[in-house]
């Protein structure tokens, strides 16, 4: 069973541009888990996505940022007009239930996107 | 709110040697999760231990054993002989059960010298 994967791994992104992160959670995994960790900094929760649904968004900046996560296909973070400031890796986690509904709490992470921007 | 500290930056330790890692946390919650990531220069975020707040027996996988101090709200990391493929930066991290955020601490770079 492959784990969470992240494409792509570095990504470099000129300021003004658009940057699109991809993660693939676990097979059977329903639930995607966005975080950001800043250069010297632990990770911090950025949004929570069900298939279809975003249900707390609440970590994540209210301009520029949107977080998708479709029927079909990974989910998508994507950053528009790229500053500086965005520059961070960026990890995916998954779980194959809900919050609540037992697997103790356990997310599995990716790999992480650096995004770099210049 | 539910914070994670880890007061030591930078450790280092000698081959074979033990170290302890710190981590102190802050909750008012009873029921939570308590874990150490591992994150070596590849960036790989790897699950090393995970504490259930309820059960009192401290977790111990292969060299690597935890001290949870419930009412200190303290959970060290404690590494036994000391591999160089354990160098790398190590999370505390905090969940309340049935929640989803994780809340991290700023991490600890060990060093394991040969």
């Amino acid at each position: 069973n492959a784990g969470v994967m992240q494409n792509p791994r570095h990504l470099v992104r000129r300021r003004g541009q658009e940057a699109r992160l991809r993660c693939s959670p676990m097979k059977g995994h329903s639930h995607v888990y966005w975080y950001r960790q800043l250069p010297e900094e632990g990770l911090k929760f950025m949004v929570y996505l069900q298939k279809e649904n975003i249900i707390d968004e609440s970590g994540m900046p209210k301009e520029r940022f949107s977080a998708e996560f479709p029927k079909e296909g990974p989910s998508i973070l994507r950053i528009q007009q790229v500053v500086r400031g965005d520059s961070a890796a960026y990890f995916c986690a998954s779980s194959p239930r809900a919050p609540g509904q037992g697997a103790g709490n356990e997310q599995f992470f990716g790999p992480g996107t650096r995004l770099t921007v210049l | 709110a539910q914070t994670v500290t880890q007061s030591q930056p930078e450790m280092s330790v000698q081959e074979a040697e033990t170290v302890t890692l710190s981590c102190t946390y802050d909750t008012s919650e009873s029921n939570y999760y308590l874990f150490w990531y591992k994150q070596p220069p590849s960036r790989q975020m790897i699950l090393v231990i995970r504490q259930e707040a309820y059960k009192q027996q401290n977790a111990t996988e292969n060299r690597f054993s935890v001290n949870f101090q419930k009412a200190a709200k303290s959970f060290s990391l404690k590494i036994s002989d000391s591999q160089l493929g354990d160098t790398a930066m190590y999370f505390c991290a905090f969940s309340v059960s049935g929640t989803y955020k994780y809340i991290f601490g700023t991490g600890t770079r060990l060093k394991v010298l040969a």
